[in-house]
């Protein structure tokens, strides 16, 4: 069965610091996407950015980056330069042809 | 603006009752799911439907029952049967493409809660 594992369940950041949110994925398929998303404390999810089983270069938007280690089954986020606006819960998540899992999350908190 | 909506941002429900949750999109997406999220949890797949007329249960689909009569349209129905209802609930869209993995785009959310 296909496994997400989040196992920060908070995180402290100074601003303007980098800060990396750990993933790790259990699963036999071979073709698979990882996700991260961002939801605030309005409860909306927010799609930050996207990783194919089969894509060899790390996915980065703005900001963020995904630390794709295959062999290892890890898919980090990476948030640098953080900000005020990035404390929110963070989910991983992995969807293959017939399923989509989410972790548990990560509170990430960006002291000033 | 396209986006997905849905209804009521707040519910209030008696034991015993059904309820229906409402969710709309105007992506043009042919998927659409419910997902149910608990207190310092994550999401969890109750239903999902990838066209018109056609759905599939995921992990937690006990006490639940949905539609999907329009491309439009996916409403969450909550049956009496449902013994723990109170939670957060997510309905999400996103495009079918078989071998593909689209980011799924989520509506605001319903927070339902049994008195």
């Amino acid at each position: 069965a296909q496994k997400i594992t989040q196992t920060q369940p908070g995180m402290f950041v100074q601003e303007k610091e980098a800060v990396t949110l750990d993933c790790t994925y259990d699963t036999s398929d071979q073709s698979y996407g990882l996700f991260w998303y961002k939801q605030p404390s309005s409860g909306e999810m927010i799609f930050l950015i996207y990783q194919g089983s089969y894509d060899e270069q790390n996915a980065t938007e703005g900001r963020y980056s995904l630390n794709f280690q295959k062999a290892r089954k890890s898919a980090n986020l990476v948030i640098s330069a953080s900000q005020l606006g990035d404390s929110a819960m963070y989910f991983c998540a992995m969807r293959t042809n017939n399923d989509m899992r989410f972790g548990a999350g990560t509170r990430l908190t960006v002291k000033p | 603006d396209g986006g997905i909506t849905q209804s009521p941002k707040y519910l209030f429900r008696k034991e015993g009752q059904n309820v229906t949750l409402s969710c709309e999109q105007n992506l043009n997406h042919d998927a659409m799911y419910w997902y149910r999220q608990d207190p310092g949890q994550g999401l969890r797949l109750i239903y999902y439907s990838q066209i018109v007329n056609d759905f599939q249960k995921g992990d937690i689909a006990e006490g639940y029952s949905v539609s999907r009569e329009k491309k439009e349209s996916f409403p969450l129905t909550v049956t009496s049967a449902q013994k723990n209802p109170t939670a957060f609930y997510l309905c999400a869209s996103s495009p079918w493409t078989y071998g593909s993995y689209n980011e799924q785009f989520f509506g605001p959310g319903t927070r339902l809660t049994v008195l």
